[in-house]
């Protein structure tokens, strides 16, 4: 059973491009989740995908969007990159079912680095 | 607003005692708690959660946690250390505001060090 599967692994970019970054949830699980990890820092929540559609947000800018598939995969999207983007960028998934709090299984995360 | 504060940067334990990594939070109404472990250069792996029912709860790896209500602590804890225990651990919390979806809000993680 695959887990949590993200591409690329690594990425460099220049301030001002724009990047798109994907992952593949675990089998079973209908919900994507993104999160952003500074160095030396914990996770910040960005955003999460349930059915097709942004469920939740956090303090991230309009620069920051995604997209969830039919089949359940999803992409995170940031334009006009500024330095302060570089991070490693955490996928996870989990399933959604009723009142259960189900933990989220994250992926290895994209290391993204602007320039 | 609701946090979770991890007060060591650094744990530091010899092989074969008992660890303990601190984690204390701050929610308003009944907490979900998590621990999550981070390997160099990997994600988050899950360890373990409470929700309702026992303080104690176990998870993988012999890792426990004891969730205390009256000093809003989830401490993580394992009776034996061993030098392959040594990562960074991440206390979170379920951002109660999230209704139905799982939005985790993290502390700033503490590195464990465990020495032969």
């Amino acid at each position: 059973d695959a887990g949590v599967t993200q591409s690329p692994t690594h990425l460099i970019k220049t301030r001002g491009q724009q990047v798109t970054l994907r992952c593949s949830p675990k089998s079973g699980h209908d919900t994507v989740s993104w999160y952003q990890q500074a160095l030396g820092q914990g996770p910040q929540f960005i955003f999460q995908y349930y059915e097709e559609e942004e469920r939740q947000r956090g303090n991230f800018p309009d620069r920051f969007s995604g997209h969830q598939f039919p089949n359940y995969s999803s992409e995170l999207n940031v334009n006009a990159l500024l330095l302060g983007d570089s991070a490693l960028y955490l996928c996870a998934s989990s399933l959604r079912s009723g009142g259960t709090v189900n933990e989220q299984f994250f992926g290895p995360g994209t290391r993204l680095t602007v320039l | 607003a609701q946090s979770v504060a991890q007060p060591e940067d650094q744990v530091n334990v010899a092989e074969g005692n008992p660890l303990t990594v601190k984690c204390t939070y701050s929610v308003s109404g009944n907490p979900y708690l998590f621990w999550y472990v981070q390997y160099p250069n990997r994600g988050l792996q899950f360890l373990l959660k409470y929700i309702t029912g026992d303080n104690l709860v176990k998870g993988s790896y012999g890792f426990e946690a004891e969730f205390n209500k009256s000093q809003t602590s989830f401490h993580l804890k394992k009776p034996s250390a061993l030098v392959s225990d040594s990562a960074l651990y991440f206390c979170a919390v379920r951002d109660i505001l999230s209704g139905g979806y799982n939005k985790l809000i993290f502390g700033a993680g503490t590195r464990l060090a465990v020495h032969p």
